[in-house]
């Protein structure tokens, strides 16, 4: 049974540029959450998708856009990298029903030069 | 509004002994979920054990348990016989009603394990 994928598993930008990051859920999950991780503190919701819609979103800019396709696979765009976008990113895929468990994926590590 | 504390920034336990690390929350729902998490040093966040706001019965996962005080509300796992290989960054999670899927997360405790 294969687990949340990521990629890639780092990525190093420099300001001002866009990057892609992309995640395959857990076979037979439906809904995607992303998490920005800074260095030393805990996740931070940035959105979630379920049914190929942003569902609820955490207190991020508009720099920060998603997708979810037809095979409940998912990306996270940022545009116009910051430093300050240096962070660990993670999905994380769950079912609907309860107790909607989160598992996550190995991460990727962006690095904003 | 939802929010997890972990006051525990480090602990240290001596391998085969048991650890208690803390959780405390704060939410107005009646229902919620509350998750602890593994990071080791690799990044990847490691789903160890679940307790519901309405089980009668704190949550067990082979060597992982949940102390749930609701009243008091607090959620500290407890790992017995620490081995090296527990020693990572753990997180404490809340998921509420309202909020589909969204968890929020404490800040962390690294736990180092002593042979």
């Amino acid at each position: 049974d294969a687990g949340v994928t990521q990629s890639p598993t780092h990525l190093i930008k420099t300001r001002g540029q866009q990057v892609t990051l992309r995640c395959s859920p857990k076979s037979g999950h439906d809904t995607v959450s992303w998490y920005q991780q800074a260095l030393g503190q805990g996740p931070q919701f940035i959105f979630q998708y379920y049914e190929e819609e942003e569902r609820q979103r955490g207190n991020f800019p508009d720099r920060f856009s998603g997708h979810q396709f037809p095979n409940y696979s998912s990306e996270l765009n940022v545009n116009a990298l910051l430093l300050g976008d240096s962070a660990l990113y993670l999905c994380a895929s769950s079912l609907e029903q309860p107790p909607h468990t989160q598992y996550f994926g190995p991460g990727t590590r962006l690095t904003v030069l | 509004a939802q929010k997890i504390t972990q006051t525990q920034p480090g602990m240290f336990v001596q391998e085969k002994e048991a650890v208690t690390l803390d959780c405390t929350y704060d939410t107005s729902d009646p229902s919620y979920g509350l998750f602890w998490y593994k990071q080791p040093s690799s990044g990847e966040m490691i789903f160890l054990i679940y307790q519901g706001s309405y089980d009668q019965q704190n949550a067990t996962e082979g060597r992982y348990s949940l102390n749930f005080q609701k009243a008091r509300k607090s959620a500290n796992l407890v790992i017995s016989a620490s081995q090296l290989g527990d020693s990572a960054m753990y997180f404490c999670a809340m998921r509420g009603r309202d909020n589909f899927n969204k968890f929020y997360f404490g800040s962390g405790t690294k736990l180092n394990v002593k042979p």
